[in-house]
């Protein structure tokens, strides 16, 4: 009930394409869906996030497209960048706390 | 505004020997959450406290990992005895409170190598 997953676990694009990451979660209860970005090294940081009651937010090149009823929410890069090469979380939760993570996407972009 | 502030960033100890990780919270923020990351994998919950409570410790370890958020002072995760196993990222993150309306912050981790 509590998992969140993930797919694809690696994921190569080429500059300018665009890269797809999707999620699937299981308590129907969650009502917080973030993304976060993280470089080698570094913490997460937040990329963008989603309600249930919307099923898509664009911000810039990053849109999520959210599926309530498959239960299901994915990460869109639009013309992605050698400078999107990172690996991506999507997490579910509750109230913005205790989030349960998916388990990651490393995304490589070449020029 | 400083973000979410984590030291040490990078901590050997030795197996047997205590570990002290400190989380200083973004300011304004009351809620305090570690994560850890095995090498490779996601983000895993750890234990979700406010000012000197501890809200939610589901996913701590039952022995030699314990945690603290003082009235005054940073959030310390404490990690007694470590083993090899222990060898992690462990992330703190924050956020102003429990509502919709907030998210969670994470700083940069503390890298804990266990020789």
């Amino acid at each position: 009930q509590q998992q969140v997953k993930q797919s694809p676990q690696s994921l190569i694009v080429q500059k300018g394409g665009i890269s797809i990451i999707n999620c699937a979660y299981e308590n129907t209860a969650f009502d917080y869906f973030p993304w976060y970005q993280q470089f080698p090294g570094k913490g997460p940081a937040l990329l963008i996030a989603i309600r249930p009651d919307v099923s898509e937010k664009k911000e810039g090149r990053f849109t999520i497209s959210f599926n309530k009823s498959a239960k299901q929410f994915s990460l869109h890069i639009m013309d992605s960048q050698p400078g999107d090469s990172a690996t991506y979380f999507c997490a579910a939760g509750f109230l913005a706390d205790k989030l349960i993570f998916g388990t990651g996407t490393r995304l490589q972009v070449f020029p | 505004n400083a973000g979410v502030m984590q030291n040490p960033r990078h901590l050997v100890r030795r197996r047997g020997q205590e570990a002290r990780l400190r989380c200083s919270p973004m300011k304004g923020h009351s809620h305090v959450y570690w994560y850890r990351q095995l090498p490779e994998e996601g983000l895993k919950f750890m234990v979700y406290l406010q000012k000197e409570n501890i809200i939610d410790e589901s996913g701590m370890p039952k022995e030699r990992f314990s945690a603290e958020f003082p009235k005054e002072g940073p959030s310390i995760l404490r990690i007694q005895q470590v083993v090899r196993g222990d060898s992690a990222a462990y992330f703190c993150a924050s956020s102003f409170s429990r509502s919709r309306e907030n998210t969670i912050y994470f700083g940069e981790g503390s890298w804990l190598t266990v020789v």
